[in-house]
């Protein structure tokens, strides 16, 4: 168990309709990263949160949003839901143990994953 | 887009055969992960390298860090079914991203 929730599991709709996942971190984690696990374009980053305010986006559609509460957990909030959507989402949260290495600026903290949402679009 | 690329995708092995997946970029990483899935499940962390050249041992895995900090590699000595599983690299770039491998999926025949 990573302590990471997620929920819901599994959810299953149609084309056209807005989903929410939730998230919570474990205990403690102030960051919280959300990714998408597809057959054919493995983990892709999506967005990051830092105690409530996003430090960093990746491949996340304009269609797709993100938040995270006072309570630090999150959701991701997934909108005119295409068949292509279809996928894993993945919330890690972590804590961030920043250091150097030579000249480069190195993050070691560990992710933690929770089980994911598995989305399907029909 | 990926910009980590890892290989081979797809391995089948019988256990007791020794085997080593690769993780290449052209792109430089300031820190870089291994990650172990199972399916229903998110990635469990195994290492993490942050020195160019640095070699680190985990019991039959042995990790290293390209010296240019582009690539890593992963081997595992007398793989056992338990070590089935998809091995995913991970990069972290500077901007807080920490981007993820294509993947290498390992079959551990007994």
């Amino acid at each position: 168990d990573s302590g990471v929730t997620q929920t819901p599991k599994h959810l299953i709709t149609a084309t056209g309709q807005r989903v929410t996942l939730r998230c919570s971190p474990r205990s403690g984690d102030l960051s919280v990263y959300w990714y998408q696990q597809s057959l054919d374009q493995g983990l892709q980053f999506l967005i990051q949160y830092y105690n409530g305010e996003e430090r960093a986006k990746g491949n996340i559609l304009e269609r797709f949003s993100a938040q995270q509460f006072p309570d630090l957990h999150s959701e991701l909030n997934l909108s005119s839901l295409e068949l292509g959507d279809s996928a894993l989402y993945f919330c890690a949260s972590s804590q961030r143990n920043m250091g150097t290495s030579g000249t480069y600026t190195v993050n070691t903290g560990e992710l933690f994953f929770g089980e994911g949402s598995r989305l399907t679009v029909l | 887009t990926q910009l980590l690329e890892q290989s081979p995708q797809f391995l089948s092995i019988q256990e007791g055969e020794n085997l080593t997946v690769y993780c290449n970029s052209s792109s430089v990483f300031s820190s870089l992960q291994w990650y172990r899935q199972e399916p229903g499940e998110g990635p469990v962390l195994l290492v993490t390298v942050v020195t160019g050249g640095e070699v680190k041992k985990l019991k039959r895995l042995t990790f290293q860090f390209g010296d240019a900090r582009k690539d890593s590699s992963l081997h595992i000595t007398a793989a056992q079914p338990g070590d089935t599983g998809l091995y995913l690299c991970a990069g972290y770039h500077t901007g807080n991203q920490f981007y993820f491998g294509t993947g290498t999926s390992l079959t551990v025949i007994p």
